[in-house]
Formats: C-alpha cells, sequence, structure tokens
C-alpha cells in the first residue's frame, strides 16, 4: 500500500516569513495529493490540493509543487501570519482506482508575530 | 464549516462497551469515508461506503463496522472496546466516488474516550 513521509515535524517562523512542508510518497499509481490543515479541536480542513498531471498550483498565498518522477511534493506559503498557526497533513490517494487517503504524520506550524 | 455532521462531539464510555457514532455527508455527497486520529498512529483510513456500499476497507478491527443508510448517513459501530480504541474519528464526504479524484471534506470528529 502506500507510504506518505513528511517533513518537518515541527516548524517555527516568524511572521512574513515563507513556511515550506515535504511530503514523499512511494506508490507511484498515486494521482491526487491534497493537504489539510487542522486546527485545535476540529477537523482537517483541505487548504490546496494536486492532481498528478499538474505540476504545481496556487492560491494566494499557499502553493504545492509535485514531482512526479522523484514523487514528492511540497507546501508553501508565503507571508505567513499567526492565523496560519495549525497542524499540516499532506495526504495521497492509495493508487489508482482508490480513493481513501494516506496521510503523512503531520507538521505543527507554528508563526512567531 | 464543511457541511458534514457528526454526533456526538464527545463519547466516554467503558472497556468492554459498544458505541456507535454518527455522520451526515455534505447535501448531495454520495461517498463517505471513516478515518481514526490517534497520538501513534496519526491518521488512518477505516472504510468507505458509496452510495450504501462498502467500498474499500483500510485498516479496520474486525471489532469495529460500519453501514450506510438510504438516505446517505453513515455509522460507525464500535464493540468490545478497549484503552487503546481511544482516538478521534473522523467522517469524510465526497461527491463521487468512480469518476477522477474527488476531494474529501472532513467532519468535527467525536472524541472518544475509553476509560
Amino acid at each position: 500500500g502506500e507510504n506518505v513521509e513528511q517533513h518537518p515535524s515541527t516548524l517555527s517562523v516568524q511572521e512574513g516569513d515563507s513556511a515550506v512542508i515535504k511530503c514523499t510518497y512511494s506508490d507511484s499509481a498515486s494521482n491526487y495529493f491534497p493537504w489539510y490543515k487542522q486546527e485545535l479541536g476540529k477537523g482537517p480542513q483541505l487548504i490546496i490540493d494536486i492532481r498528478s498531471n499538474v505540476g504545481e498550483k496556487k492560491d494566494q498565498r499557499i502553493a504545492v509543487t509535485l514531482n512526479k518522477t522523484a514523487k514528492h511534493f511540497s507546501l508553501h506559503i508565503t507571508e505567513t501570519q499567526p492565523e496560519d498557526s495549525a497542524v499540516y497533513f499532506c495526504a495521497a490517494t492509495e493508487g489508482a482506482g482508490r480513493r481513501a487517503l494516506t496521510f503523512g504524520s503531520g507538521t505543527r506550524l507554528q508563526v512567531q508575530p | 464549516d464543511s457541511g458534514v455532521t457528526q454526533t456526538p462531539k464527545h463519547l466516554i464510555t467503558a472497556t468492554g462497551q459498544r458505541v456507535t457514532l454518527r455522520c451526515s455527508p455534505r447535501s448531495g455527497d454520495l461517498s463517505v469515508y471513516w478515518y481514526q486520529q490517534s497520538l501513534d498512529q496519526g491518521l488512518q483510513f477505516l472504510i468507505q461506503y458509496y452510495n450504501g456500499e462498502e467500498r474499500a476497507k483500510g485498516n479496520i478491527l474486525e471489532r469495529f463496522s460500519a453501514q450506510q443508510f438510504p438516505d446517505l448517513h453513515s455509522e460507525l459501530n464500535l464493540s468490545s472496546l478497549e484503552l487503546g480504541d481511544s482516538a478521534l474519528y473522523f467522517c469524510a464526504s465526497s461527491v463521487r466516488q468512480d469518476e477522477g479524484t474527488d476531494t474529501q471534506y472532513f467532519g468535527p470528529g467525536t472524541r472518544l474516550t475509553v476509560l
């Protein structure tokens, strides 16, 4: 089955700086890669996703890049704000034909004001 | 607010007991997924239903079962509970199952504590 590794486990940045979180996946048949933000006491909230036919996607301060050859994808947050502080999870589908998500272990992002 | 609702929000019970967690998907969504989030295992997929039928199974214990009803709400049944079953249980829903890759929207979760 799919295995997703996520780094770093914790990340502390100053407000206004950029933050980068990286994930690798094992199943070359995986074709969908969402990123979720989870705040304390809440469920995961989708912030951006990318499909395997696209190399990069941007939504305001958030961008995701995908390298299918190397089987890794990254989340980039620019101009970080204190409200960006949360746990971020990357995920990948479990391969072609399956829709369940395999999640990375999470990155706790702290943005210092 | 994702549009996915889960009840109850919190559940405290004893070992050996049985509980039922309920999920209502977003309006129009046919697919429901259950995930377990624990400190040591992270977020793990348990089971998926699509329009009333089981479609995929993950790391779901035999003591756990689920179903999706004609009105598309889903229930996750956990029996013979053990201390290690204490976790957050999330339900997610998406529109389709077979066409393309659908966005999954997560509910607020049910926190289960087994004493």
